[in-house]
């Protein structure tokens, strides 16, 4: 069965470090999305992501943030300078269409931790 | 502003037990989607079932049905036999498909349910 797959599973940075987080999201799907869920709370909405564009971002998704699909199969998450506060578990999803029926599937996320 | 609240913090059942895991949201959009999705210890989120606005009859998958109460707007997670791999935080989450067409699931807080031998 055709799953989300993110890479690394954990990654640990320094404070002001960039990191880049990687998915590459079922083949056949077209909408994208990254999640971010601090420890011990609920799953955050950061960005959607369709036709090469960003269809929607939220408050969290400030200038330090960026997404990009370089090449038809990886979609990335890119930190520009790390805070402590990122510290949490990133999740990357995609959907197959649009509609309230589709369903978003999950990657297994990345665990970041900033110290 | 799409909202979805769940109100136990923690639950506990007893294995071979049927348990409700409730939630209830918020949104003036007329159509809608809510879901439940599943997430172990190990961290990753798994979807479990799946209600439409419209849809008449409650969603079932497996051990798992929806209590979809649209007046009340609820939608309660009902696991039916417990199993100890049950055990696992649950979150409520709905997706209204306005704006862009790209909407985002909106997440309630979640609910750890511990199933007991």
């Amino acid at each position: 069965e055709p799953e989300v797959t993110q890479t690394p599973s954990h990654q640990v940075t320094q404070m002001g470090q960039e990191v880049i987080l990687r998915c590459v999201p079922i083949s056949n799907h077209l909408y994208f999305y990254w999640y971010r869920q601090i420890l011990g709370q609920k799953v955050e909405f950061l960005v959607s992501f369709y036709n090469n564009e960003i269809s929607e971002k939220s408050e969290i998704f400030d200038d330090q943030f960026s997404v990009e699909r370089p090449d038809g199969s990886n979609f990335t998450l890119k930190i520009r300078s790390t805070k402590l506060e990122d510290s949490a578990m990133y999740f990357c999803a995609s959907r197959r269409g649009t509609g309230a029926d589709y369903e978003q599937f999950f990657g297994p996320g990345t665990r970041l931790t900033v110290l | 502003a799409q909202k979805i609240t769940q109100t136990q913090p923690g639950m506990f059942v007893q294995e071979k037990e049927a348990v409700t895991l409730d939630c209830t949201y918020d949104t003036s959009d007329p159509s809608y989607g809510l879901f439940w999705y599943k997430q172990p210890s190990s961290g990753e989120m798994i979807f479990l079932i799946y209600q439409g606005s419209y849809d008449q009859q409650n969603a079932t998958e497996g051990r798992y049905s929806l209590n979809f109460q649209k007046a009340r707007k609820s939608a309660n997670l009902v696991i039916s036999a417990s199993q100890l791999g049950d055990s696992a935080m649950y979150f409520c989450a709905m997706r209204s498909p306005s704006g862009s067409g790209n909407t985002p699931l909106v997440f309630g807080k979640g609910t750890r349910l511990s199933v007991i031998a």
